[in-house]
């Protein structure tokens, strides 16, 4: 199963939304994930089976989903949530998207 | 605290194989909870997942790697570990360690990571 991320590269201000999108090639059904990545660090699990938080992750960190089609908001940008997202699924093996890097404008 | 922490050679020479072991500081281990895989990231960034193994030993390969992959695991020291031969420049990544959760009797999501090792293969 094939993600595809959108957009490669977002750049946004501290206290703006974003919104990170993934698709699938085909149905993953509830079985996606979202990860964080800062510079020079391993990922990080954000959100798990499509909009369930893991431990410790801000409430500002919410998606939604289903089948093809997903989604990642940050309701209001912090300093330290400029990294690279990554969506994974987990229904057939283990495949991830290619990232977005969210920057800093 | 779990703590994961990835050991390997560093730099390689195409032909050879790469061994990586990822020492696991948790009683978690053997319980049966979790399962334990190894991903990789190039030098492009893309993360790519290459095997999982449960503390009995049951494995579950990359179909794209699964002729050049082993995975084993020592219940008794904490550790699995990774065998990659043949290994060629497109094998330059830094490779992770990670404990993947227990989901419905199948495996989960990445939900501990180790710091990463680089491994560049080069002549």
């Amino acid at each position: 199963i094939v993600l595809t991320q959108s957009p490669a590269t977002l750049s946004l201000s501290p206290g703006e939304k974003a919104t990170l999108s993934c698709w699938a090639s085909q149905s993953v059904g509830n079985n996606l994930a979202w990860y964080q990545q800062r510079p020079g660090q391993a990922p990080r699990l954000l959100i798990y089976d499509v909009s369930s938080r893991a431990a410790g992750i801000p409430a500002r960190f919410s998606a939604s989903g289903s089948g093809t089609d997903f989604t990642l908001t940050i309701s209001s940008l912090e300093p330290e949530d400029f990294a690279v997202y990554y969506c994974q699924q987990r229904s057939n093996w283990h495949t991830f998207g290619q990232g977005t890097n969210l920057e800093i404008k | 605290q779990l703590q994961l922490q990835e050991s390997g050679p560093g730099l390689m020479k195409p032909s050879e194989t790469l061994s990586l072991t990822c020492t696991v500081s948790a009683d978690s281990f053997s319980s049966g909870s979790y399962y334990w895989g190894w991903v990789r990231q190039t030098p492009g960034r893309r993360l790519e997942w290459i095997a999982t193994i449960y503390f009995s030993g049951t494995t579950y390969y990359n179909p794209s790697l699964k002729s050049r992959v082993t995975m084993s695991v020592d219940t008794v020291r904490n550790q699995f570990s990774l065998r990659l031969t043949s290994v060629t420049a497109a094998d330059t990544a830094v490779y992770y360690c990670a404990r993947q959760g227990r989901s419905r009797g199948s495996v989960s999501y990445f939900d501990s990571w180790g710091r990463g090792t680089l491994v560049t293969v080069s002549s």
